[in-house]
């Protein structure tokens, strides 16, 4: 069993919807980490929590808004998203960001949005 | 920037053979950290291997080893005794050694495996 859960697996929402992921992790990790996966593109990083307090936004669109509010728990708040915001959204913890920590990153299985 | 350069969009292996997927990285840091990851049709990646850049030993993990050539920022991983579970995505990523160190990866290799 992952350490890393996600839920739901796969969403369809609408233009106007507005929903949220979620992302629980019980392997005692301090930071935690929103990915996209698009097709035939890296993974991008879009949102990093560490200890509770966001160090890095990647230049996200404000339709998405994540959320951490404590250190087993991150979400991501959408609203009024575009049919190219179709893609795998994934979570990772890691232990936490500390110079010459050797933290590898654990993710859940993620989330397969679809926006009609 | 550091970038993460996976050159095989899809690579092939019969059971039992061995494979090596490419990956090279720039970087101006001498300080970061290698992995290779497994995205399998489960969706979940799982870590495989990693190499801390100031070692030069290659880490091996069973049936997977990379080959660290850190001047060249090469970072090429093998896999022996192929097997049908291997069939996967396969990415590298890069992490800066310091505290703002995110992971950057490449865009993968797809490895069929063929019984």
């Amino acid at each position: 069993e992952t350490g890393v859960t996600q839920t739901p697996r796969h969403l369809v929402m609408g233009m106007t919807n507005k929903k949220s992921l979620k992302c629980e992790q019980h392997l005692g990790h301090n930071a935690m980490y929103w990915y996209k996966q698009s097709a035939k593109k890296p993974l991008e990083l879009m949102f990093v929590y560490n200890f509770k307090e966001q160090t890095e936004n990647n230049s996200v669109p404000s339709r998405f808004s994540p959320e951490c509010p404590n250190s087993s728990h991150l979400f991501l708040h959408l609203h009024t998203l575009q049919p190219e915001d179709s893609a795998l959204y994934l979570c990772a913890s890691s232990q936490e960001l500390r110079v010459r920590v050797n933290t590898e990153a654990f993710f859940g299985q993620g989330t397969r949005l679809t926006v009609v | 920037a550091q970038t993460v350069t996976q050159s095989q969009p899809e690579m092939s292996v019969q059971e039992a053979e061995t494979v090596t997927l490419s990956c090279t990285y720039d970087t101006s840091e001498s300080d970061y950290y290698l992995f290779w990851y497994k995205q399998p049709p489960s969706r979940q990646m799982i870590l495989v291997i990693r190499q801390e850049a100031y070692k030069q030993q290659n880490a091996t993990e069973n049936r997977f080893s990379v080959n660290f050539q850190k001047a060249a920022k090469s970072f090429s991983l093998k896999i022996s005794d192929s097997q049908l579970g291997d069939a996967a995505m396969y990415f590298c990523a890069y992490r800066y050694g310091g505290s703002q160190g995110n992971l950057i990866f490449g865009k993968g290799t797809k490895l069929s495996v063929k019984p």
